[in-house]
């Protein structure tokens, strides 16, 4: 199975920050990552596929970038909402596998 | 866009078998998606369990492979079963639909089915 590393687990941060969250896959998967973010005790939220494109309606503060086995999730401008749990998923082979997530809070 | 809706006990007895089903509306089951599995154990992160088409074909996690049976039923709904359950496989069961066109991505969800495995 290919392991999805994030870090850092958890940051705490200010709103306006800018947020840079890393995903590290154990083999290359070429562009085939996708970022969701979760807020609790909701279902996740699709943000970002194919490693960069943006999802229809999520704010363009959110970019991600990377290729191969480096990825980062990106959040220019923190506002209040985004705080919440992300996770990076691979979908270049099978099973597909989840990042244990990083926990973004209010400083 | 399309909804999606679990459905199922929310209690299961240990050794027994975790039955869920996830009724799709404002799509059909039969257009290009693959339909997804993935559950979350208590404050915990999200594992995969499976996915499958409507023609049938599927794909488990080896690490459930041996307990998992997904299904298509009739009336746009597609099922999970989970067999010899533990107090382990205790979590939130999400259904998801997985586009595969040029790239795979889960694009909805259902909000989620909590399933406690207890005496």
């Amino acid at each position: 199975d290919i392991q999805l590393t994030q870090s850092p687990s958890f940051l705490s941060a200010s709103v306006g920050d800018r947020v840079t969250i890393t995903c590290r896959a154990s083999q290359g998967i070429s562009s085939y990552l996708a970022w969701y973010q979760q807020k609790p005790g909701k279902a996740p939220k699709l943000q970002i596929y194919a490693a960069s494109t943006l999802q229809s309606g999520v704010p363009s503060r959110f970019s991600g970038s990377g290729s191969g086995t480096e990825f980062t999730l990106t959040i220019s401008s923190l506002q209040p909402e985004d705080f919440a749990t992300y996770y990076c998923q691979q979908l270049n082979s099978y099973p597909w596998t989840f990042g244990q997530g990083t926990k973004v809070e209010i400083k | 866009q399309v909804h999606l809706q679990e459905s199922g006990p929310g209690l299961v007895k240990p050794s027994g078998t975790l039955s869920l089903t996830c009724a799709v509306s404002g799509g059909s089951i039969s257009n290009s998606n693959w339909w997804t599995w993935v559950r979350q154990p208590p404050g915990k992160g999200l594992e995969w369990i499976g996915d499958i088409y409507h023609d049938g074909t599927t794909n488990y996690n080896p690490s459930l492979k041996s307990r998992v049976i997904m299904s298509i039923d009739n009336s746009n709904q597609f099922s999970l079963r989970l067999s010899s359950v533990t107090a382990a496989d205790t979590a939130v069961y999400f259904c998801a639909s997985t586009v595969s066109s040029n790239w795979a991505y889960l694009d909805n969800w259902g909000q989620g089915a909590l399933v406690t495995v207890s005496s």
